[in-house]
């Protein structure tokens, strides 16, 4: 079946260390894979994605990395800041299917 | 701001009554979605459009819940008889489909309804 889940509810980190958020999914026919973000009361924000056939990818203090030998998504966010205290969403797509499928997500706090 | 609207932001109704929400999609965009979701949870799959037809819908889209999107801009989404379990944000996005390229959803604020 389909299902991509999340292997922390929750995450606390450091203002200026950098933050890591796992993910697993098990539909190996997912051709691209995307991370939101969620702020209180806001509807989900488009961060990074990343195809199927790459296994990195850069953008502005995020990495998202893909292990596809083990079913593993992970977002990396240099430096964090207070503004990233948010609940991050991994979701999965495939090209012959318009629906995102969203892991339950993860909440990164950030200390002092 | 040419993001996605949705409108009300929060409704809040009576067993039994019927409510609709309304979704205005980035304007270039003919892909539209609704999507539900609870508290705690990542939003789930309801239906989508491409531009006025409704090409998918999801086994959560009881009969209760239609949705329209009559000129294949906004859409409305409706439930009749809302019952204490139709409480949840409904959210809106919308895509358009760039070729070979990753198709990248968009999503609006949200209406948060409550059903008492």
């Amino acid at each position: 079946g389909e299902s991509v889940g999340l292997h922390l509810p929750t995450l606390s980190v450091q203002e200026g260390d950098n933050s890591i958020i796992n993910c697993a999914y098990s539909n190996s026919a997912s051709d691209y894979f995307i991370w939101y973000k969620q702020e209180s009361g806001k509807g989900p924000q488009f961060i990074i994605d990343i195809r199927s056939n790459m296994d990195k990818r850069q953008g502005q203090r995020v990495t998202v990395l893909l292990n596809k030998t083990v079913k593993h998504l992970s977002l990396q966010i240099a430096a964090t800041q207070p503004g990233d205290s948010a609940v991050y969403f991994c979701a999965e797509n495939r090209s012959s299917a318009s629906k995102i499928i969203f892991g339950s997500g993860t909440r990164l706090s950030i200390r002092p | 701001d040419t993001g996605v609207s949705q409108d009300p932001r929060h409704k809040i109704t009576k067993r039994g009554q019927n409510v609709t929400f309304r979704c205005d999609p980035i304007s270039e965009h003919n892909r539209l979605y609704w999507y539900r979701q609870t508290l705690g949870q990542g939003p789930e799959f309801l239906t989508y459009f491409q531009n006025e037809a409704q090409l998918e819908k999801s086994r959560l889209l009881s009969d209760r819940f239609s949705a329209e999107r009559p000129k294949g801009s906004f859409s409305t989404l409706e439930i009749q008889r809302t019952e204490q379990g139709d409480s949840a944000m409904y959210l809106c996005a919308s895509s358009y489909p760039p070729g070979l390229a990753i198709e990248t959803q968009y999503f609006g604020p949200g209406t948060r309804l409550l059903v008492l």
